[in-house]
């Protein structure tokens, strides 16, 4: 059973475009929703994190969506740029375990 | 500030096989956590140690197990292994601060069963 539900899957933008991926949980237990980059040969890394006490979270050109009624949460990439071309796995968790979406591949072309 | 290491970051072996991987977490960290990742699945949840103790576990068979050191390196081991189980495995530590718990990878590694 998948707990978390990430789409798209595949996503191409044009530079300087919006890049939106969402994510759709299950348990209303999760208290803590990251997003993480992952480039090819690296493992993911956090790039930013909301807790379901707000609505949105910005750090920069990202920003975070939260939808706690709809148990969904979307990640936004604004002036989206050919060195955000990455994997985006959006994450749930409840503590100590972390439930991770299957992945983004997120491609903007010049 | 060393990251999490992990080892080896490639292997190739034979069906049947056996394989053991390293990581080595961020000083001070606690939590050692090991992911398995396959194209379309995403991140697979494969078990969690704090304190050498496995805390968690997830969905997947008993031929994969690990263990954790007194100084909080960790391994995990494949046992007789099968073509489906060529995936990145992925260890992330964590300080295991509760409310603050941000999970930080290794580079993995890159297991190919032939």
């Amino acid at each position: 059973q998948q707990q978390v539900k990430q789409s798209p899957q595949s996503l191409i933008v044009q530079k300087g475009g919006i890049s939106i991926i969402n994510c759709a949980y299950e348990n209303t237990a999760f208290d803590y929703f990251p997003w993480y980059q992952q480039f090819p040969g690296k493992g993911p890394a956090l790039l930013i994190a909301i807790r379901p006490d707000v609505s949105e979270k910005k750090e920069g050109r990202f920003t975070i969506s939260f939808n706690k009624s709809a148990k969904q949460f979307s990640l936004h990439i604004m002036d989206s740029q050919p060195g955000d071309s990455a994997t985006y796995f959006c994450a749930a968790s409840g503590g100590n375990q972390f439930y991770f979406g299957t992945g983004t591949s997120l491609t903007v072309i010049p | 500030k060393a990251g999490v290491t992990q080892t080896p970051r490639y292997l190739i072996k034979t069906r049947g096989q056996q394989v053991t991987l390293s990581c080595s977490p961020i000083s001070g960290h606690r939590s050692v956590s090991w992911y398995q990742q396959t194209p379309g699945q995403g991140l697979q949840f494969l078990f969690e140690y704090f304190s050498e103790t496995q805390r968690n576990k997830g969905n997947f068979p008993g031929r994969f197990s690990g263990r954790q050191f007194s100084n909080s390196r960790s391994e995990m081991n494949v046992s007789t292994l099968e073509l489906g189980d060529s995936a990145l495995y992925l260890c992330a530590s964590s300080l295991d601060v509760s409310g603050a718990n941000v999970l930080t990878f290794g580079a993995g590694s890159r297991l190919t069963v032939l």
